[in-house]
């Protein structure tokens, strides 16, 4: 199986910060992978996809990068409604999640 | 606009059987791939199977292979996941969700309201 580490596990930054999130593949992914929002008791919402697609409709302050096993996510500028657990999902074989980056307000 | 409606919570005894349901409106369930999710606090969230219309067949997860059975019921359009031989790690919420079918994409992009399990004795 294909284990996907994130980190940090928690962020505290402020309004307007620049928010980074990497998320490591314990294999080559080549670029299969996905960024989801959760926010509390609500279900996931897939923001990136293919590791640097933005989703129609999300902010364009959300990007991701990354190729092999190292991938990132970047909030540009970090606004109060971004406040959410992040998780990063491959597809190179079937489906793995990391375990979630929660992101809070300073 | 598809939509996934799950049924309500659930509480088990260890080594009982819980079968959750997930109704899909603006679609139809031909026409989906449809998968589940769980998510438990200490593992967060586990992909556990799905269906992929193009080949007809349904993957399990093999951590959960034996204990899973996904099944659909194309004139109702309501998808079913049934857990087996149930544990207390077993406690979570359950997700129904699907995958754009027929196109090179691989996330999930419609997903249910989510049904808790509980399993205590």
């Amino acid at each position: 199986d294909i284990q996907m580490t994130q980190s940090p596990s928690s962020l505290s930054a402020s309004v307007g910060d620049r928010v980074t999130i990497t998320c490591q593949a314990s294999q080559d992914i080549t670029t299969f992978l996905n960024w989801y929002q959760q926010k509390p008791g609500k279900a996931p919402k897939v923001l990136i996809y293919d590791a640097s697609n933005l989703r129609p409709g999300v902010p364009s302050r959300f990007s991701g990068s990354g190729s092999g096993t190292d991938f990132t996510l970047t909030i540009s500028s970090l606004q109060p409604e971004d406040i959410a657990t992040y998780y990063c999902q491959q597809y190179d074989s079937l489906y793995t999640f990391g375990q979630g980056t929660k992101l809070e307000i300073k | 606009q598809v939509q996934l409606v799950q049924s309500g919570a659930e509480v088990k005894k260890p080594g009982a059987s819980v079968k959750v349901s997930c109704k899909v409106s603006g679609s139809t369930l031909t026409e989906l791939s449809m998968h589940w999710v769980r998510q438990t606090p200490g593992k967060g969230l586990e992909w556990m199977g799905g269906f992929d219309p193009e080949d007809g067949e349904t993957i399990y997860a093999q951590k959960f292979q034996g204990r899973v059975t996904m099944t659909e019921d194309t004139s109702t359009d309501i998808a079913y996941m049934e857990l087996s031989s149930l544990r207390s790690e077993d406690t979570a919420v359950y997700y129904c969700a699907t995958k754009p079918t027929f196109q090179p994409l691989y996330y999930f992009d419609f997903w249910g309201q989510g049904t808790l399990v509980t399993v205590s004795s």
